[in-house]
């Protein structure tokens, strides 16, 4: 599988437009970029996931370079709820898969 | 539709005893997957079940199992508990698996052993 990379944490303030970087220069032709999040004491969430379209939904909105090598997540208006940890993972569609987190970033919204 | 959910939600156990956790999937979901989720470790695949089978397995000793009933709900037993077991525990559910679609986590069960 594809190794993502990003950053150890960051802060946004409220109100504004959170951007979540991912590294992922090595994925494959048939790998999706997925992201979750996990607020404290709580289980893993979906938020998007995408193949090489941008992708919007009603939590974010996911834009993929064109050489699939990197991708941003946008929260487009952050609200202290969305403090979490946010995770992104490349991943087959193969029947094999085992879904697994990295350190992820750790996002922090501030009032 | 009721959330996946997971009970206990906290367990305290010693070394040595044996544990056993559950988990009810979102209604109509036939896959259910268990993994082990520690701050060194981050998150590993347990095993995943599907119509009472399991279909994946992750690389965890044998001392750590699961089962599958016919109404979808599912049970990870763990015995002679280490310390190093010692966890979030959590449950996700899909509909047909853990490939091809987005997966539903439960809250998680808290395991420490002491």
């Amino acid at each position: 599988d594809a190794k993502t990379t990003q950053p150890t944490s960051m802060d946004c303030a409220e109100g504004r437009a959170a951007n979540l970087p991912c590294n992922h220069s090595t994925i494959s032709g048939n790998e999706y970029v997925y992201w979750y999040r996990q607020i404290h004491s709580q289980g893993p969430q979906y938020i998007i996931h995408g193949l090489k379209n941008n992708e919007t939904n009603e939590m974010a909105s996911l834009i993929i370079t064109e050489d699939r090598k990197s991708s941003t997540l946008i929260l487009p208006h952050a609200t202290l709820r969305d403090t979490a940890v946010y995770y992104c993972i490349v991943r087959p569609t193969s029947n094999d898969y085992k879904l697994s987190f990295g350190a992820g970033t750790t996002v922090t919204v501030r009032a | 539709k009721a959330g996946v959910t997971q009970t206990p939600r906290y367990l305290i156990k010693t070394r040595g005893q044996q544990v056993t956790l559950s988990c009810s999937p979102i209604s109509g979901h036939r896959s259910v997957s268990w993994y082990q989720q520690t701050p060194g470790q981050g998150l590993q695949f347990l095993f995943e079940y599907f119509s009472e089978t399991q279909r994946n397995k992750g690389n965890f000793p044998g001392r750590f199992s699961g089962r599958q009933f016919s109404n979808s709900r599912s049970e990870m037993n763990v015995s002679t508990l280490e310390l190093g077991d010692s966890a979030l525990y959590l449950c996700a559910s899909s509909l047909f698996g853990s490939s091809n679609n987005e997966q539903f986590f439960g809250p998680g069960t808290r395991l420490t052993v002491l």
